[in-house]
Order: C-alpha cells, then sequence, then structure tokens
C-alpha cells in the first residue's frame, strides 16, 4: 500500500532557529512530491514541487530536497520567523498516466515558531 | 483574481438529516475535489470531477455524493450525516491532465454532526 510517513508529528523551535521536517514514502511508481503549507483554519497552500530527477528546491527561505534512491524527501526553512507557524504536509503524486487521484497525503507536522 | 470559495464556513446538524456543502471556483479548471481532514489522519479523498457530468468515488466515498452540472461548482451531499462525519471539508481545484498539477484549496468547512 503507498504511504507517507511525516516526523516529527509537532515541533516547537524559537524564532529565527532553523529547523529541517522530514517525509518518507513507499509510493511507487514516484512521480512528484509536493509540500504544502496549512495555517490554522484555512486550506493548504503548494510550497514546492520536485520531479523525481531534482534534488532541491528553494522557495525563499524553505528549501526542499529529495532523494528517490532512498524515498526520502525533507523541508529545510530557514531563519524561522512567527508567521511559519502552520502544518506542513508532504504529497507523493503516483505515476498514473494522467489520473488526477493519484496522490498520497501525509499526516503533516504541526509547527510552532515561539518568540 | 481568480478563487475558491466553499459555503458555509462553519455548519452544525444533527444526525439524519441531508446537508449539502457548496464548492465554487473560478479558475476555469476541469478538475475538482473533495476531502476530509481529521486528527490523526492526512487529508482523504471523498470523491473527485473531471469536468461536467463526471463523478467519481475516492477512498472515503460511503455516505457522500456529489454531482456536477457546470464547471465551476461540485457540491458534496451527505444523505444522511452521521456523527463520524463531524470534519473539516476541504475543496479543491486543479487544471486538467496531471496528477502532478497543483490543486488549489477552499477554506474548507468545519461540520459538526450532534
Amino acid at each position: 500500500k503507498n504511504q507517507v510517513e511525516q516526523s516529527p508529528q509537532s515541533l516547537i523551535i524559537l524564532e529565527g532557529k532553523n529547523c529541517t521536517l522530514q517525509c518518507n514514502y513507499t509510493v511507487s511508481p514516484f512521480s512528484n512530491l509536493r509540500w504544502y503549507k496549512q495555517d490554522t483554519g484555512r486550506g493548504p497552500v503548494s510550497l514546492t514541487i520536485m520531479t523525481f530527477s531534482e534534488n532541491t528546491k528553494s522557495n525563499g527561505r524553505y528549501t526542499a530536497t529529495l532523494d528517490a534512491d532512498t524515498k526520502q524527501s525533507s523541508l529545510h526553512i530557514t531563519a524561522s520567523q512567527l508567521s511559519d507557524s502552520a502544518s506542513y504536509i508532504c504529497v507523493v503524486i503516483l505515476y498514473s498516466g494522467g489520473g488526477a487521484d493519484g496522490l498520497t497525503f501525509g499526516k503533516g507536522t504541526h509547527l510552532i515558531i515561539q518568540p | 483574481d481568480a478563487e475558491i470559495t466553499q459555503s458555509p464556513r462553519h455548519k452544525i446538524t444533527e444526525t439524519g438529516r441531508q446537508v449539502t456543502l457548496a464548492c465554487h471556483q473560478t479558475w476555469n479548471h476541469n478538475n475538482m475535489f473533495w476531502y476530509r481532514q481529521d486528527l490523526g489522519h492526512g487529508l482523504r479523498l471523498i470523491h473527485y470531477s473531471y469536468g461536467v457530468h463526471d463523478t467519481n468515488k475516492g477512498e472515503v466515498s460511503d455516505g457522500y455524493s456529489v454531482s456536477r452540472s457546470n464547471t465551476e461548482d461540485l457540491p458534496l451531499t451527505l444523505e444522511s450525516a452521521a456523527s463520524s462525519q463531524t470534519s473539516v471539508y476541504f475543496c479543491a481545484s486543479s487544471e486538467s491532465g496531471q496528477g502532478w498539477n497543483e490543486q488549489f484549496f477552499g477554506p474548507g468547512t468545519r461540520l459538526t454532526v450532534l
């Protein structure tokens, strides 16, 4: 069964510090991996998407890495800000040749930034 | 600006009642999705549509139905609400084609079934 496991479940760090969130998956055949940010009471918003051939992709202070051999991805947040407090969801896309339903969602990591 | 909206944002209903949650998008996307989000679970797909008059069952479709009469709207109906359907519901849309196209999510509807 295709699965996406995220760790840690929750994380508290001080403002200005860096942190790394992990995503391990068993989805096969793998196509793409996307990270979403979900603020409390809002819908998820895409941060990055990576194909199997990409190792790193950045979006401002957010940097996603992907190791397709070990089926691991990470999201690194640099110089955290209070606005980074949110849940971060890893989504792995199955290569289904066109189907828009082949997405497996992780349960998310709940990140709290303290002043 | 294009957007996706959901209504109501909050709903309380009683067991056995029929409930309809609205979803409206102005992106002109062919693909639309309904998810539920519960503590301890990731987003789970309920139903999805690839275009007008097309509907498909997702992972957790029992007790739910959808219909697609135009591009902009995909209402979700709970035929006979159950307490197990208390959840936060998200609607999303994406361009037609590949699964890696970004899904744009609505703000969610918090549904409580008493």
